[in-house]
């Protein structure tokens, strides 16, 4: 059964710190797809980024960085010089390739990222 | 412009009650969710759609009645209402199941008094 754990609960930095959020996934899939998404305080969710099992070339966009290791089951997600804005819950997610016409995204429990001024 | 749009966003009623939620997209994908997210944050799929047809249906009360009256619309409807309903319903689509993001509404909140 697909599990995707977020050992953080709540974090709290000072803006211009870098922050790394955890992920750590478990799966019976050679095939699967990662996923990362913002909640900020307004509650929308917003989708940042999509990774496929095959793919483990980490990402940077910005301030923002995800490394890919399946060797560890991690997904992991750096805010560098993080800002007030950067303040939200954050979740990882997972879907399997094999459950075919059932297949669902997982979530983990989130991150409470707290950026102060 | 929006991709995903769900009414309302806000709904208080009691306890006994049965209301709906409405979904919509324009972004022509052909596979639609409903996902609850509960007081402590934590969001779980209720239900999906793909081409009008239930995929999945996990465990929920069968008060809970999901209706896809084409592809760009999933409703949501609740008869009965209890206490433990009470909490943010998201309406999200995707173009596939398993492999594509999925995009969200800006979800309903649901209070049941």
């Amino acid at each position: 059964a697909q599990k995707v754990t977020q050992a953080q609960t709540e974090i709290s930095v000072v803006e211009k710190e870098d922050v790394t959020l955890d992920c750590v996934y478990e799966t019976r899939d050679t095939t699967y797809y990662l996923f990362w998404y913002k909640q900020p305080p307004s509650g929308e969710l917003v989708f940042l980024i999509r990774r496929n099992s095959f793919d483990e070339q980490n990402e940077i966009s910005g301030r923002y960085s995800w490394n890919f290791q399946k060797s560890t089951s991690s997904f992991n997600f750096t805010i560098t010089a993080s800002q007030v804005v950067d303040s939200a819950v954050y979740f990882c997610a997972l879907s399997e390739e094999h459950t075919g016409a059932n297949s669902k995204l997982t979530f983990g429990k989130g991150i409470t990222l707290s950026v102060r001024p | 412009d929006t991709a995903v749009s769900q009414t309302p966003k806000y709904l208080v009623t009691q306890m006994g009650n049965d209301k709906s939620i409405k979904c919509e997209q324009n972004l022509g994908h052909d596979t639609m969710y409903w996902y609850k997210q509960d007081s402590k944050k934590f969001l779980k799929i209720m239900f999906s759609y793909n081409n009008k047809e239930l995929i999945i249906n996990e465990t929920v009360p069968n008060r809970f009645s999901p209706k896809s009256p084409d592809k760009a619309h999933l409703n949501l409807h609740i008869n009965s209402l209890e206490l433990g309903d009470s909490a943010v319903y998201f309406c999200a689509s995707s173009q596939d199941r398993g492999q594509d993001e999925q995009f969200f509404g800006p979800g309903t909140r649901l209070t049941v008094l």
